[in-house]
């Protein structure tokens, strides 16, 4: 099955651009990877979904490389608001079944 | 629209007793996913619907735990005699088609056991 690999925890302050890179070596040929951001005490939120080279939305950026091996989510200019924790998310197949399966998440902190 | 709504949002209950979760996903939505989250924990995958009809139930953790779907829309997770290990977080999300990893999440129901 594949397997992400996520920082545990980083910390930024605001204004700056935050990079958080998740590893997922054996990524399906035909997967997409997708990000999640969650609050405390609330369900994960979709931030960005990609399958190759960069998606951009209002929120954040997404790259990933030509192997698909790690993808990097970009958030410009971080604010008290974005501290999170953030989820990269893949899928895979056992047997005849999807399973999604879940990094363990990089909690971010932003500083004044 | 209305989102995906899960009730009751709190639960506590004693030590060997049932309890029974229920999940309301986003109308239309034809996937409809468990999860698990202990506290400081990651997602942990229970069970997947598509329709009623449960593919994967290779998350749940024992016997204990059985999940179903009718009419392709409310969803209900059952814990038979329940162990202060089970309390945690417990999140239902929805998806317009299985096999999307765009999930809708509801807000959770708060588990403890005592």
């Amino acid at each position: 099955l594949a397997k992400t690999t996520q920082p545990i925890s980083m910390d930024s302050y605001e204004g700056q651009e935050v990079n958080i890179t998740c590893s997922h070596n054996n990524i399906a040929t035909n997967d997409y990877i997708t990000w999640y951001q969650q609050f405390p005490s609330q369900g994960p939120r979709f931030i960005i979904q990609g399958y190759k080279t960069k998606v951009t939305n209002e929120v954040a950026s997404l790259f990933i490389p030509a192997d698909r091996k790690s993808s990097t989510l970009s958030l410009p200019r971080v604010s008290l608001s974005d501290t999170a924790v953030y989820y990269c998310l893949v899928g895979d197949y056992a047997g005849n079944n999807r399973k999604l399966i879940w990094g363990l998440g990089t909690s971010l902190a932003v500083n004044p | 629209g209305a989102g995906v709504s899960q009730s009751p949002s709190n639960k506590v209950t004693e030590k060997g007793k049932d309890v029974e979760l229920r999940c309301d996903p986003i109308s239309g939505h034809t996937a409809l996913y468990w999860y698990r989250q202990s506290l400081g924990q990651g997602l942990e995958f229970l069970i997947y619907f598509q329709g009623n009809s449960a593919p994967d139930k290779s998350g749940l953790p024992s016997d204990r735990f059985s999940a179903e779907r009718t009419g392709g829309s409310v969803s209900t997770l059952t814990i038979q005699r329940t162990q202060q290990e089970d309390s945690a977080v417990y999140l239902c999300a929805s998806s317009p088609q299985t096999g999307s990893n765009e999930q809708y999440f509801g807000p959770g129901t708060r588990l403890t056991v005592t």
